[in-house]
């Protein structure tokens, strides 16, 4: 599979727990992209990531949320002591390069806080 | 004023006929912009792309773009109803994607 890979699809989880999302670009990317959208909402930005580095996470939570790119594996973003507005579909996006070049999605991961 | 503007809709056209969507951005310094089309429940998926003033065609799909008057459009020739979904406009900003709230399209068999 080619594509980007998010896992898990969907997720429940009870106030109060942590919620950690991962997602493995496509094959030759090396910039990821995590927004998050709400119920009818529109698409919001929330973190920029390149190996092991955060390049921009103007879009992200100041608290609860954090994001990280490892050298080996996929990235993760990581929601603590979730709430019931932190419901929402969560996309990847990766790059072959960062800034003017098109972006490609994962399948999401629907996290729903009860 | 939103950074980038679509109109909501629905936007509904019957079968076989051209659908318009149109986008306006307000960073001047914008320099790609982009079309996703997003069925309902699933993830966006990359239409057009377009980095240069006029016309780029793919298939029934025509992107335009005037960076003087900050506009952006998709053209759908010989819409069909598998076509009705919601087409997000997108446009680079200082790093990432900015995605306008998406024009919800129904082609009508």
């Amino acid at each position: 599979n080619a594509g980007v890979m998010q896992n898990p699809r969907h997720l429940v989880r009870r106030r109060g727990q942590e919620a950690r999302l991962r997602c493995s670009p496509m094959k030759g990317h090396s910039h990821v992209y995590w927004y998050r959208q709400l119920p009818e909402e529109g698409l919001k930005f929330m973190v920029y990531l390149q190996k092991e580095n955060i390049i921009d996470e103007s879009g992200m939570p100041k608290e609860r949320f954090s994001a990280e790119f490892p050298k080996e594996g996929p990235s993760i973003l990581r929601i603590q002591q979730v709430v019931r507005g932190d419901s929402a579909a969560y996309f990847c996006a990766s790059s072959p390069q960062g800034g003017l070049y098109e972006q490609y999605f994962g399948p999401g991961t629907r996290l729903t806080v009860t | 004023q939103k950074e980038v503007e679509q109109n909501s809709g629905p936007l509904s056209v019957p079968e076989g006929a051209i659908a318009s969507l149109n986008c306006t951005y307000s960073d001047r310094g914008s320099q790609s912009f982009f079309w996703y089309r997003q069925y309902s429940g699933k993830s966006p998926e990359l239409i057009m792309f377009i980095y240069s003033n006029g016309d780029k065609e793919d298939g029934r799909f025509t992107a335009q773009l005037n960076k003087a008057s900050q506009y952006v459009s998709l053209l759908i020739r010989d819409s069909q109803p598998s076509d009705s979904a919601t087409y997000l406009c997108a446009v680079t900003g200082r790093r990432a994607l900015t995605f306008g709230s998406g024009t919800r399209l129904q082609v009508q068999p």
